[in-house]
């Protein structure tokens, strides 16, 4: 079984600049989650789509952070305009919903440099 | 109050020792629990899911919750270098939503 595949892997920016992350979950997956992990803490839940349609974006930047899962399938994160802040590796996890006690997998992450 | 709390670490032990990370939880809604390891400049990989009270054991890796206590623990058995990483719990209420929180993690040095 594939795994969540994410690219870019790596992508440096000057800030104001505009970037998009792409993310493709485990076939099946109804569940994406993207995560923003700064260095030294752990993973912070952006959005959570469930299907097409967004669970959770309460932690979400809304300002200049937009995610979309058009199809249900896969997801594009994007920034716009990029702070020095932002920078962080983002994280694309999947989960099946196939029954209850299923866990959450997750790509390799691109990590994200805002110069 | 975070919603997820580990000690950051490093806890230090030797090789041969069993190594003890300990997590804290604010929301009583939570019903699944999980620990992931992450190495350095890697992605979290999942190695223990627990749903009930009580331990569960997978190889050298005993996972401990209490719900009572919003206590979630995780124990390695026979510390080996190579389980020197980052570890993160992570838990989920199950209900629509579905969130899946993280702590800040603890890093763990095993020492040959």
């Amino acid at each position: 079984e594939a795994g969540v595949a994410q690219s870019p892997r790596y992508k440096i920016i000057e800030k104001r600049q505009s970037v998009a992350f792409w993310c493709n979950p485990i076939s099946g997956h109804a569940t994406l989650y993207w995560y923003q992990q700064i260095l030294g803490q752990g993973p912070k839940l952006l959005i959570q789509f469930q299907n097409n349609g967004v669970v959770d974006d309460s932690q979400l930047p809304k300002d200049r952070f937009s995610a979309e899962r058009l199809k249900g399938v896969d997801s594009t994160l994007k920034i716009q305009p990029a702070k020095l802040e932002d920078s962080a590796v983002y994280l694309c996890a999947s989960r099946s919903r196939r029954d209850g006690n299923t866990e959450a997998f997750f790509g390799q992450g691109t990590r994200l440099t805002v110069v | 109050q975070k919603e997820v709390e580990q000690n950051s670490g490093p806890l230090s032990v030797p090789e041969g020792a069993i190594a003890s990370l300990n997590c804290t939880y604010s929301d009583r809604g939570s019903q699944s629990f999980f620990w992931y390891r992450q190495y350095s400049g890697k992605s979290p990989e999942l190695i223990m899911s627990i749903y009930s009270n009580g331990d569960k054991e997978d190889g050298r890796f005993t996972a401990q919750l209490n719900k009572a206590s919003q206590y979630v623990s995780l124990l390695i058995r026979d510390s080996q270098p190579s389980d020197s990483a980052t570890y993160l719990c992570a838990v989920r209420r199950d209900n629509a939503g579905n969130m899946l929180t993280f702590g800040g993690g603890t890093r763990l040095m095993v020492k040959p």
